[in-house]
């Protein structure tokens, strides 16, 4: 069974920092692409960035260019989104995503539970 | 970037009723098209990927259509667990937009 278990959200002040982390089970995590996935309070989804299974290949939203780094360890079977200089409309759900089939990157067939980020004085 | 267009908005139906949720893209997506469902407080499921074809354990009753721009996602008869917001998503390019979402309301 795909697991994704998100870790790492919270409440950060604009211009501030936090690193999410989702860790993987079930699969084997090198031959995948993963993606970040978010969505804002009662609002939709939006991707914020994917990863090729090798880690070569790298995505963002224009939203988040030049602030936000996703990067992955395959030898912990974990994947990693680094957020800097962040700010209020970076407030949102952030989702760990597996792609469906192992070479579509823009694909997202399992999903983790989430992690809350709030970017709030 | 290509935006996609969900209608209607909302759309209210009855148990055992036929729900025909549409998805129209600003380009063409060839059938490079997913469908997702999403329960409060739950993350999204993949329905449908590549326009017609169900992800792993969806039932039958959910089918897709379509190719190039206009794309629908039929529900044959509803059961008291499909109230909930679908999105389509196209994965064409980056980047890989969202619909804003069919809110799937019980009557």
């Amino acid at each position: 069974e795909v697991q994704l278990v998100e870790s790492g959200g919270g409440l950060v002040q604009p211009g501030g920092s936090l690193r999410l982390s989702c860790a993987a089970s079930g699969f084997t995590f090198s031959n995948y692409a993963m993606s970040w996935v978010r969505q804002a309070p009662g609002k939709g989804l939006e991707w914020v960035a994917p990863i090729s299974d090798s880690g070569d290949s790298t995505y963002y939203a224009d939203s988040v260019k030049g602030r936000f780094t996703i990067s992955r360890d395959n030898s912990k079977n974990t994947l990693y989104l680094q957020m800097k200089s962040l700010r209020a409309e970076d407030t949102a759900v952030y989702y760990c995503a597996k792609a469906y089939i192992s070479g579509w990157v823009f694909s997202a067939g399992d999903w983790g539970q989430g992690t809350l980020v709030t970017v709030s004085p | 970037e290509i935006v996609l267009t969900q209608s209607p908005a909302t759309l209210s139906l009855s148990p055992g009723e036929r729900a025909t949720l549409s998805c129209r893209a600003s380009q063409s997506v060839s059938s490079y098209l997913a469908w997702y469902q999403q329960k409060p407080g739950q993350a999204p499921r993949l329905l449908i990927h590549d326009a017609s074809n169900r992800a792993t354990g969806i039932p039958a009753r959910f089918s897709g259509s379509g190719s190039g721009t206009d794309f629908t996602l039929t529900i044959s008869s509803l059961e008291p667990e499909d109230f909930a917001v679908y999105y389509c998503q196209h994965r064409s390019d980056w980047p890989p937009t969202f619909g804003q979402g069919t809110k799937l309301e019980s009557k």
